[in-house]
């Protein structure tokens, strides 16, 4: 079974402020996705990374797949009160379902 | 996409008692597939809802506790039996177009076993 792992588990920062979360796997992946869920919600596809040291921005976010497809970053700038929520990687596995990380929970304070 | 709705949104139910969560689509998908997600916690696949044909469980689920049932392409349900409070989650529907691509999720049914 692939276990992804996320970095930091928790997160809390003040508007404006930068900030990186991780995804990591002893596994390669075949393509990693980012979601993020808001409370009430069920998860939203930020983006999806299929290339070896790919980069995806998306506005303030920017979305980097490791040169050995077994970790990813997502990089905030100037974070936003609108950005708090669950931020979940979920890695591919050839075919296999997908498997969710644990997630960080960010909370960005006005 | 497609519209994917599900319900209840929440239920406080008696420990013993069973409740049937819906899952519809507005259009036909071929994945469909059921999560738990414990309070605080991430998603954890339960099974994938398959049409016409028995549910696919993972592992630690099991069809006598979790009955899944898939009678088309737009529609499913996942039932939680005999209820106990350790099943108390958020329960969320999902579907993929193919294996590859972005899954999109129900609201969820918060379930409260008391």
């Amino acid at each position: 079974t692939q276990l992804l792992e996320q970095s930091p588990q928790f997160l809390s920062i003040q508007e404006g402020e930068n900030l990186t979360v991780y995804c990591n796997s002893s596994s390669v992946f075949s393509s990693l996705q980012w979601y993020r869920q808001e409370p009430g919600e069920g998860p939203v596809l930020l983006v999806t990374v299929v290339t070896g040291g790919e980069v995806k921005k998306l506005k303030r976010l920017t979305f980097q797949f490791g040169d050995a497809r077994k970790d990813s970053s997502l990089h905030i700038t100037a974070a936003q009160p609108g950005d708090t929520g669950l931020y979940l990687c979920a890695g591919g596995f050839y075919g296999q379902n997908f498997v969710f990380g644990p997630g960080t929970r960010l909370s960005v304070l006005p | 996409s497609a519209v994917i709705s599900q319900k209840p949104s929440r239920d406080i139910c008696q420990r013993g008692t069973s409740l049937t969560i819906q899952c519809q689509v507005d259009s036909q998908v071929t994945m469909m597939f059921w999560y738990r997600q414990q309070p605080g916690q991430s998603l954890t696949l339960i099974a994938t809802a398959n049409q016409g044909s028995e549910a696919t469980y993972e592992s630690g689920f099991v069809i006598d506790k979790f009955p899944i049932s898939r009678p088309n392409l737009t529609f499913s349900t996942l039932t939680v039996s005999n209820m106990s409070p350790e099943d108390s989650s958020i329960y969320l529907c999902s579907y993929r177009r193919t294996s590859e691509t972005e899954a999109f999720f129900g609201q969820g049914t918060r379930l409260t076993v008391v």
